[in-house]
């Protein structure tokens, strides 16, 4: 496997589920980022991590809760979503956090909440 | 506070014209500017960036874009577009928060 890896690529869940995302990097990178992407809107960081501590938490609802094992994982934990959740959520790493890092993406999960 | 506007969700050229995609964006800083292109099903990756130094930034695939300050825009130029170059594109600037602003994005369509 090589640069960031989403999985799954889909999910479906119910309102009541319990869900995780999964993204790993293979770049040796030490940060790593959550992304919101919702049709014509701009890119919503919700999490940022810069060697495994989360630096930046933009104002999330706690039925998003990320887990950074170590520098190559990163977790985000679902529950209790609501259908406007429903989005492409974003996994990304950089060398560091600084601004002028280029991030590398994952293909994304299509997340689908009923 | 940084914003980032993109003029138009959906830009539409024919194969060989030229490719236009502008940003305008508003800083209080001397901003960090980056494109990014999205190619269907995939994440995204890095075009080109401006941090210093000359204005105009030369990126891949082709792509180039001029940093104005006087006019706070970040244009995004191809001479000649390809079939290749149908996806979404993002502009971003640097936050004061050291985290990435970023536009809502122009749907590049090709006409063959």
């Amino acid at each position: 496997e090589t640069g960031v890896t989403q999985t799954p690529r889909h999910l479906v869940m119910g309102m009541t589920n319990k869900k995780s995302l999964k993204c790993e990097q293979h770049l040796g990178h030490n940060a790593m980022y959550w992304y919101k992407q919702s049709a014509k809107k701009p890119l919503e960081l919700m999490f940022v991590y810069n060697f495994k501590e989360q630096t930046e938490n933009n104002s999330v609802p706690s039925r998003f809760s990320p887990e950074c094992p170590n520098s190559s994982h990163l977790f985000l934990h679902l529950h209790t979503l609501q259908p406007e959740d429903s989005a492409l959520y974003l996994c990304a790493s950089s060398l560091t956090s600084g601004v002028y890092n280029e991030q590398f993406f994952g293909p994304g999960t299509r997340l689908t909440v009923l | 506070a940084q914003s980032v506007t993109q003029l138009g969700s959906h830009v539409s050229v024919s194969e060989g014209a030229l490719v236009l995609l502008r940003c305008n964006y508003s800083s209080s800083v001397p901003p960090y500017l980056f494109w990014y292109v999205q190619y269907p099903n995939q994440g995204l990756q890095l075009l080109l960036k401006y941090t210093t130094g000359a204005t105009l930034v030369k990126g891949i695939n082709g792509f180039e874009a001029e940093f104005k300050k006087s006019e706070t825009s970040f244009h995004l130029t191809k001479p000649s577009a390809h079939m290749s170059d149908a996806a979404e594109y993002f502009c971003a600037v640097s936050g004061s928060n050291y985290q990435l602003i970023w536009g809502a994005g122009t749907k590049l369509i090709i006409k063959p």
